[in-house]
């Protein structure tokens, strides 16, 4: 079947410090891949997406690149800032499921000034 | 404002009874998703509609069930409740299936 795992959080960083999020995946068929954030008490707004291997995409200083040898989508962010802080979500769609989103468990990043 | 409008933003609701959720896609959109999100199970995929015909299905319960109608809205029904369906339900829509989903903002439903 189709699953995600990304990296447990809360993760704490201070202001300007380096930001990695591990995403892995597992699908049949050739997924689409996606970071989602999650600012408290909204919905889910798409940061960034990848659609084949070695594509990279990228948004707001956030970057992840579609690692099909190592099923991957590490999300990246040279320097975080406080307005960062939300939970990030690692997501796949494939056609044979509707494109229907299939998410990991989230990773809470709380950034400290 | 991600265009997509839920209704009611907050329910709250005893174990046993039946609750409709609404929610309105963004204009032109014609596929309509619901997800589940609880603190064990994480967001959970429920059910997807296209231009008012089931196309996908996911984690749903026999006690829920959705449609959508020929103005595109769609309401998600949750009967026979219980404490354990208390969650965030979240409605995305995407203009065709493999198009960016974008995500109202949830109601938030409380089974007492």
């Amino acid at each position: 079947g189709n699953s995600v795992t990304q990296m447990e959080g809360p993760v704490t960083l201070s202001e300007e410090a380096f930001l990695t999020i591990n995403c892995t995946y597992t699908a049949t068929g050739y997924p689409s891949l996606f970071w989602y954030v999650q600012y408290p008490g909204e919905g889910l707004q798409l940061l960034l997406k990848a659609t084949k291997a070695d594509d990279k995409g990228s948004n707001k200083g956030f970057e992840a690149t579609y690692r099909k040898e190592t099923t991957s989508f590490h999300l990246e962010k040279g320097s975080v800032q406080v307005s960062d802080s939300a939970v990030y979500f690692c997501a796949l769609s494939v056609s044979n499921s509707g494109y229907a989103l299939n998410f990991g468990k989230g990773t809470s990043l709380l950034v400290t000034p | 404002d991600s265009g997509v409008t839920q209704t009611p933003k907050h329910l709250i609701t005893a174990t046993g009874q039946r609750v409709t959720l609404r929610c309105s896609p963004r204009s032109g959109d014609l596929s309509v998703y619901w997800y589940q999100q609880s603190l064990d199970q994480g967001l959970q995929f429920l059910i997807q509609y296209y231009n008012g015909e089931e196309r996908a299905k996911g984690n749903i319960l026999e006690r829920f069930s959705a449609q959508q109608f020929p103005d595109l809205h769609s309401e998600l029904n949750l009967s026979s409740l219980e404490l354990g369906d208390s969650a965030l339900y979240f409605c995305a829509s995407s203009f065709t299936g493999d198009t960016e989903a974008f995500f109202g903002q949830g109601t938030r439903l409380t089974v007492v």
